[in-house]
């Protein structure tokens, strides 16, 4: 099976300051990992994803490292705005294929200080 | 597109109560899974679906059922409802491997 665990539950930020949230998972067949953002009362929402042929990939202002060798990912934020604050989770695909196969990390609290 | 659509948005439940929580997408997915996410918790999959017809069951399918007679629907049905099922419930669907979420059902039984 999969074990999906995140290091801190709640981050606390300066607006401007980059972000970093991280997460380990246990299965080194793991090969598909997913960031997503939940804000307050709505819906998981995709952000990012990496295959495991992948050590890092970039969308807008984020960033997914994959580290393979100690099984463990990291979101990273640049200038970190308020409307980042979200719980930030991560999901690690094991299964090869398919939602069914997610495992889900219980999520880190993004708070953004003025 | 109006995506994924969950109805209710809230509801009180009694012991013992049965209620269907309602999923739509408007977005021609085959795949569809229920979720409930519990306080702290990651999220657990209750039920999936591949296409119209078929049905699978998840980590924690006890209590509760589903059906897929149409691509667009695929409600969950809690039959006697426990205090043990107070959640949120979401419902999603999935293309190319990204999942895409409703905005959720809070469930309280009491």
């Amino acid at each position: 099976g999969e074990s999906v665990g995140l290091h801190l539950p709640t981050l606390s930020v300066q607006e401007g300051d980059n972000s970093i949230i991280n997460c380990a998972y246990s299965n080194s067949a793991s090969d598909y990992f997913i960031w997503y953002k939940q804000e307050s009362g709505k819906g998981p929402q995709f952000i990012i994803d990496i295959r495991s042929n992948m050590d890092k990939r970039q969308g807008q202002r984020v960033t997914v490292l994959l580290n393979k060798t100690v099984k463990h990912l990291s979101l990273q934020i640049a200038a970190t705005q308020p409307g980042d604050s979200a719980v930030y989770f991560c999901a690690v695909d094991s299964s090869g294929g398919g939602a069914d196969g997610l495992t889900f990390g219980k999520g880190t609290h993004l708070i953004i200080q003025p | 597109n109006a995506g994924v659509t969950q109805t209710p948005k809230f509801r009180i439940l009694k012991i013992g109560q049965s209620m269907t929580l309602q999923c739509t997408q408007d977005m021609n997915h085959n795949y569809m899974y229920w979720y409930r996410q519990d306080p702290g918790m990651g999220l657990k999959l209750i039920y999936y679906s591949v296409g119209a017809g078929i049905t699978d069951k998840g980590e924690v399918p006890n209590g509760y059922n589903v059906s897929r007679s149409t691509t667009e629907d695929f409600p969950l049905r809690l039959e006697l409802a426990a205090p043990s099922q107070t959640s949120v419930y979401f419902c999603a669907s999935t293309f190319n491997e990204k999942l895409f979420f409703g905005s959720g059902t809070q469930l309280s039984v009491l």
